[in-house]
């Protein structure tokens, strides 16, 4: 069984930038969620999505976005990169639409300057 | 709105102490709670959730609605225990709220 993975592990990327970020979701698992974690912070959840279609968003603005392809990875796409954009950010993925249980990544650390 | 609050940002126990870490909730309906533990230079991982009302590594937590709490209790810490935990809600909308994150230390 092949666990979560995120590339990459960490970038930096100057304000007013676009950044892409990966994840490929574990074996078996249809529903990717992605999250922000700022340090000292839980993790705030961005957004998830269940066969290719967004399926619930937290309190982030549209410059946030993301694609899931058919085969299950997903991308987060953050344009107008912000200072405070600089966090680790966590894909789950899980087997159902609820993300009830999440099988994390090991994150990407962003850090915008 | 949902809110998750996990009070202590450090708890220190020696070995054998007992443990509980605190968690509140705000929820105006029935939600799932969870804990999550993130084991040094480990990714998050889930401990336990309250639907399964099992014990995980000696681990044990109570959903009490009238105090909306899901406390984690442990009567006995190991070292190993030592780790970042965050308590974790999933209300009606399927959007999980964590907590901060409590961390714990239990010295030899």
């Amino acid at each position: 069984e092949t666990g979560v993975t995120q590339s990459p592990t960490h970038l930096i990327k100057t304000r007013g930038q676009q950044v892409t970020l990966r994840c490929s979701s574990q074996s078996g698992h249809n529903t990717v969620s992605w999250y922000q974690q700022a340090l000292g912070q839980g993790p705030q959840f961005i957004f998830q999505y269940y066969r290719e279609e967004e399926n619930g968003r937290g309190n982030f603005p549209p410059r946030f976005s993301g694609l899931q392809f058919p085969n299950y990875s997903s991308e987060l796409n953050v344009n107008a990169l912000e200072l405070d954009d600089s966090a680790l950010y966590l894909c789950a993925s899980s087997s159902e639409q609820g993300s009830n249980e999440q099988y994390f990544g090991p994150g990407t650390r962003l850090t915008v300057t | 709105a949902q809110r998750v609050t996990q009070p202590e940002k450090l708890l220190s126990v020696f070995k054998g102490a007992p443990v509980e870490l605190k968690c509140n909730y705000s929820y105006s309906g029935s939600p799932e709670l969870f804990w999550y533990v993130q084991y040094s230079r480990q990714r998050l991982q889930l401990l336990l959730r309250h639907i399964s009302r099992e014990s995980i590594k000696g681990f044990t937590a109570d959903l009490n609605k009238g105090e909306t709490s899901f406390h984690l209790k442990k009567p006995f810490a190991q070292e190993e225990d030592s780790a970042m935990y965050y308590c974790a809600l999933i209300g009606g909308s399927y959007i999980p709220t964590f907590g901060r994150g409590t961390s714990l230390i239990v010295h030899p």
